[in-house]
């Protein structure tokens, strides 16, 4: 069946380093791909998007890749910091949205 | 623009009652969706709604219903609540669904 995975629930970074974030997908028919930040206490907030006509696609200090060939995508953070610290989740698109469990992400000053 | 509104924010029900939730979209959106967020299941599709229509469902109960009304504003109600409906309930717009969605900061809901 379809789903939208992630490889690791956590994730701990030194501040400054870049962090990077996977998700696996299991739907071929997939196109529209969107990366949350979720802090605690919030809802999701967007980040950045990909269709499948793209491979990478960048915003500021965020890049996103995406692997169709073996249906990965990728959340890239430059020089994170004490303010990335949440939880990532990927999710595709379908008209409703399919997310995946969601990467902790901690900042280690 | 002001973003997605939602209220309450929290809410304490016991077992057997009924409770509604209320989302005010971001002002020209009219995609209402709304899932339910759990340390178990993560971020479930419960369903969408366009033009007062409900355009999607998910896998949910007959318990859970919703609607929307011709300002699109939106209500979920979840009738004869149990102790695992206890969760974040989020809502979500966007001007036509399908593309990039903008969520509240939910309505957390404990079920005694």
């Amino acid at each position: 069946g379809e789903s939208v995975g992630l490889h690791l629930p956590t994730l701990s970074v030194q501040e400054g380093d870049n962090s990077i974030i996977n998700c696996a997908y299991s739907n071929s028919a997939s196109d529209y791909f969107i990366w949350y930040k979720q802090e605690s206490g919030k809802g999701p907030q967007f980040i950045i998007d990909i269709r499948s006509n793209m491979d990478k696609r960048q915003g500021q200090r965020v890049t996103v890749l995406l692997n169709k060939t073996v249906k990965h995508l990728s959340l890239q953070i430059a020089a994170t910091q004490p303010g990335d610290s949440a939880v990532y989740f990927c999710a595709r698109s379908q008209g409703n949205l399919i997310f995946g469990k969601g990467t902790k992400l901690s900042v280690k000053p | 623009k002001a973003g997605v509104t939602q209220t309450p924010r929290y809410l304490i029900k016991t077992r057997g009652q009924q409770v509604t939730l209320s989302c005010s979209p971001i002002s020209g959106h009219r995609s209402v969706s709304w899932y339910q967020q759990t340390p178990g299941q993560g971020l479930q599709f419960l369903f969408e709604y366009f033009s007062e229509t409900q355009r999607n469902k998910g896998n949910f109960p007959g318990r859970f219903s919703g609607r929307q009304f011709s300002n699109s504003r939106s209500e979920m109600n979840v009738s004869t609540l149990e102790l695992g409906d206890s969760a974040l309930y989020l809502c979500a717009s966007s001007t036509t669904g399908g593309e990039t969605q903008y969520f509240g900061p939910g309505t957390r809901l404990l079920v005694l």
